[in-house]
């Protein structure tokens, strides 16, 4: 069974730190792997996909790398803001068809 | 665009009841999803359609769920009867169909039902 997990669950960090969410994926055999962002009480926005040919995908102040073959992504925010606070979530599709398996999130809350 | 339009955007009923969740897709996008999302189970694929059609029903979890798409632009998801157990957000989100797509899966703002 292809499985997703993120490490931490929760995080509370105070503002301006650098900080890493980790999304570990069970089959190395990826088609994409993508982070969403979820705000509460709202649907999941699309922030950065990597497609399994390449290593790292950046946007702003975030960076996602990849690592097939430990099965492995890291979402990297860098100078965290309190806007930053949501729930990150960690969803790969794999070959078969264009289904996504997320991930259970990272809850992330920056403090002023 | 606007998006995909669900409707509605809080359901509460009564056990037993019959509960239609309905969805817009993203106008041209071939594909359209359907997630249930609770905090014990987290976010969960029941079906998806391409170009209107069914192809994995296999996350439905049982007879009580069923999902139709008449047309490109409207798929509904129905639970007769609905049990205390349904209660979730359910997610509708549609992606199109490009061979090495780089595309993502764009989300509605989900139905949160709330059955009693």
């Amino acid at each position: 069974k292809q499985e997703v997990t993120q490490i931490p669950a929760a995080l509370s960090v105070p503002e301006g730190e650098n900080l890493v969410l980790n999304c570990s994926f069970t089959d190395s055999a990826i088609y994409n792997l993508q982070w969403f962002r979820q705000d509460p009480g709202k649907g999941l926005t699309s922030l950065l996909l990597i497609q399994s040919s390449q290593r790292e995908q950046t946007s702003g102040r975030l960076n996602a790398s990849l690592d097939k073959s430990s099965g492995r992504s890291t979402l990297y925010i860098a100078a965290s803001q309190p806007g930053d606070s949501a729930t990150y979530l960690c969803a790969v599709r794999y070959n078969a068809g264009n289904m996504l398996t997320f991930g259970g999130g990272t809850r992330l809350m920056v403090k002023p | 665009d606007a998006g995909v339009i669900q409707s509605p955007r809080h359901e509460v009923t009564e056990m037993g009841q019959e509960v239609t969740l309905r969805c817009k897709p993203i106008s041209g996008h071939d594909y359209l999803f359907w997630y249930r999302q609770t905090m014990m189970r987290g976010l969960e694929l029941l079906i998806y359609f391409n170009n209107n059609v069914p192809i994995d029903d296999s996350g439905m979890p049982e007879d009580r769920f069923s999902a139709k798409m008449p047309n490109a632009s409207f798929s509904t998801l129905k639970i007769q009867p609905s049990e205390p157990r349904d209660s979730a957000v359910y997610f509708c989100a549609s992606s199109l169909d490009r061979q090495g797509s780089t595309d993502t899966q764009y989300f509605g703002p989900g139905t949160r039902l709330t059955v009693l």
